[in-house]
């Protein structure tokens, strides 16, 4: 039984560039979220998906979108990038958007220079 | 904010010793919940305690929570080399419907064999 898989595990991008991040959920989940989270720091909410639908937002510019397929795959997209948005970004699935533990993947470390 | 505090932000023993480590948080909780980071990976759920209990065991782990004084500790006995790693409290709010766990800055336990 797979896990949650995210790609790619690393990425070297430029500032003004866009990106865009992939997360298969652990087989049998329909919720997915996801973190950013930076050198030192806990992770930190960017949103959370269902039914293909934005169902939360944390404190996150316009700058950051997403979007849930319907086989529960997952995408998020950052514009414009800074410096400041290198991180590691983790995607996490969960049985449902209520009180289930969260499956976190590897996440996909990013890096713009 | 809903966001746990974890305390110490570093925690250094030797193998066999007893790690402790403590979550405050500010506001009421459905449950509180404490995953593992190992060095550049995802996080990984330990436990989840819910508001109206005191105490949880999982192998070497005991977690407690007191809602009154709005703190959480998780114990882990007999530590091991293994067990080095960040450890994060993750507490939440419902707003809407969606729990969202929120993550402190997490604990850094390095265990010396």
């Amino acid at each position: 039984d797979a896990g949650v898989t995210q790609s790619p595990t690393h990425l070297i991008k430029t500032r003004g560039q866009q990106v865009t991040l992939r997360c298969s959920p652990k087989s049998g989940h329909d919720t997915v979220s996801w973190y950013q989270q930076a050198l030192g720091q806990g992770p930190q909410f960017i949103f959370q998906y269902y039914e293909e639908e934005e169902r939360q937002r944390g404190n996150f510019p316009d700058r950051f979108s997403g979007h849930q397929f319907p086989n529960y795959s997952s995408e998020l997209n950052v514009n414009a990038l800074l410096l400041g948005d290198s991180a590691l970004y983790l995607c996490a699935s969960s049985l449902d958007r209520y009180n289930s533990p969260l499956h976190f993947g590897n996440g996909t470390r990013l890096t713009v220079t | 904010s809903q966001q746990g505090e974890e305390d110490p932000q570093a925690l250094s023993i030797q193998e066999g010793e007893n790690a402790t480590m403590n979550c405050s948080y500010k506001t009421s909780i459905n449950n509180l919940q404490w995953y593992r980071q190992n060095s550049g990976r995802g996080l990984v759920h330990l436990i989840l305690i819910r508001s109206n209990e005191r105490e949880k065991h999982s192998g070497r782990l005991r977690v407690t929570l007191d809602t009154s004084k709005k703190s959480s500790s998780l114990l882990i006995t007999a530590s091991r080399a293994a067990d080095t790693a960040s450890y994060f409290c993750a507490t939440g709010s419902a707003p809407g419907g969606s729990y969202i766990p929120t993550f402190g800055r997490g604990t850094s336990l390095i265990v010396h064999p």
